[in-house]
């Protein structure tokens, strides 16, 4: 069966650290991955999607980046974290057509 | 452009009651319609999908759907409330496009009385 993991957790930073938010999938090939953000009382944003290794599509301009290194990771990241970076951060997977996507456990990111 | 609305942000029912909540989407086709849970500080668990066919579609958890074109609705029901339901719910379309990209509601928080 298939498995997503995303880590860490939970992660508290500075403003104008960096940041590194990965996301791996188990028991599939090639994936569509998406990484969303959720503020708090609100619903999911979507920020970066990819359809295959180093093929990363923006959905909304940002302080954020995203990488696909191998077939299964997705990496979020960035280089100077904002306040407005807070809030919870789910990756998603699906095969693909009309399968729906599945989620992570997500990440709660606070921005001190 | 497509969108999903959940008009109801908050909606509290009491343990065995029966619960609705509600979906419209906009979308120039034929939709691909999803339900999502979330627990708080979890991820979103698929509760339920609709693809084609019979408008009424059962779900995880005793709940189940129903498709209603003309109204372009996707409700959420059951018939018996658990307090182990008390969560968020998302009601989301699948844009077309190759990703297949989700758009979401923007979530009905569900409180359950004892």
């Amino acid at each position: 069966s298939q498995t997503i993991h995303q880590w860490p957790a939970t992660l508290v930073q500075p403003v104008g650290s960096p940041l590194s938010l990965e996301c791996t999938v188990e028991g599939t090939s090639n994936p569509n991955l998406y990484w969303y953000r959720q503020a708090a009382g609100r619903g999911l944003q979507l920020l970066f999607y990819s359809v295959g290794i180093g093929q990363i599509s923006s959905e909304v301009p940002q302080n954020l980046s995203a990488s696909r290194p191998q077939d299964r990771q997705f990496i979020l990241s960035s280089k100077k974290l904002l306040l407005s970076d807070s809030g919870f951060y789910l990756c998603a997977w699906t095969r693909g057509g009309n399968q729906p996507q599945h989620f992570g456990d997500g990440t709660r990111l606070s921005i001190l | 452009a497509q969108s999903v609305t959940q008009p109801d942000i908050h909606i509290t029912v009491s343990e065995g009651a029966s619960l609705e909540l509600r979906c419209n989407y906009s979308y120039g086709a034929t939709p691909y319609l999803f339900w999502y849970v979330q627990s708080p500080g979890q991820g979103l668990q698929l509760l339920l999908k609709y693809f084609s066919g019979d408008t009424l579609v059962q779900g995880i958890k005793g709940f189940e759907a129903e498709f209603k074109r003309s109204q372009s609705s996707f409700n959420l029901r059951k018939p018996s409330v658990h307090w182990s339901d008390a969560a968020e719910y998302f009601c989301a379309v699948v844009l077309s496009g190759s990703a297949r990209q989700l758009t979401f509601g923007s979530g009905t928080q569900l409180t359950v009385l004892p």
